[in-house]
């Protein structure tokens, strides 16, 4: 069946480096979703990618639409303590439309 | 945006008994969809919750554990029924709103099933 796998699974970083999680789905989408759940929190929406190749910015967030709408990606520049929660990208299912989430990938930072 | 309350926040439970879980949403929504998301792990979708129709439950779960109801465009319920330790959990609702459907979650319901 359709799959969004994303890796890696946990990444510990020291306050000020980068991360990026990555996104891969089985088949091609027609929009990429991306959640981000603090410890003991719900998921709340981050934003959405539509198009081909598409780049979007949320201050210190970039996130990627690759050109095959098979992949995308998620980096946060110069990490800081209030990022630490897991991230997760969705794409919807060729039928039916409903979400279907990655893995996730956790994140710590180290103050 | 949308505004989704969950009731109870958690609970501790016997094995064999039922608990039913409170979903409210601050407008209409045609759709309401329940999560579940074991520790540590990522979001599973139990079923689709219709208003004025029965729910839609995907593979794995079926209705006599899971039962849901939708008596109107605000509110759902999920029943765990008769527990075990297994079905320990934090169950989500959820809405989607937008041109894309992107999802508005509540705060969830963590489960412990002793």
């Amino acid at each position: 069946g359709q799959q969004v796998m994303q890796i890696p699974q946990y990444q510990h970083v020291q306050e000020g480096e980068d991360f990026t999680t990555y996104c891969n789905s089985s088949t091609t989408l027609s929009n990429i979703q991306w959640y981000k759940q603090r410890p003991g929190g719900h998921p709340v929406f981050l934003i959405q990618l539509v198009k081909s190749g598409e780049v979007k910015k949320q201050k210190r967030l970039t996130f990627q639409f690759g050109e095959a709408k098979k992949n995308s990606s998620l980096h946060i520049t110069a990490t800081q303590t209030t990022d630490v929660g897991t991230y997760f990208c969705a794409g919807p299912q060729r039928r039916g439309g409903k979400l279907i989430f990655g893995q996730g990938t956790e994140l710590s930072v180290k103050p | 945006s949308a505004v989704i309350s969950q009731k109870p926040s958690r609970d501790i439970c016997q094995r064999g008994t039922s608990l039913t879980i409170q979903c409210q949403v601050d407008s209409q929504v045609t759709m309401m969809f329940w999560y579940r998301q074991q520790p540590g792990q990522s979001l599973t979708l139990i079923a689709t919750a219709n208003q004025g129709s029965e729910a839609t439950y995907e593979s794995g779960f079926v209705i006599d554990k899971f039962p849901i109801s939708r008596p109107n465009l605000t509110f759902s319920t999920l029943t765990v029924s008769n527990m075990s330790p297994e079905d320990s959990s934090i169950y989500l609702c959820s809405v989607a709103r937008g041109l894309n459907n992107e999802q508005f979650f509540g705060p969830g319901t963590r489960l412990t099933v002793l």
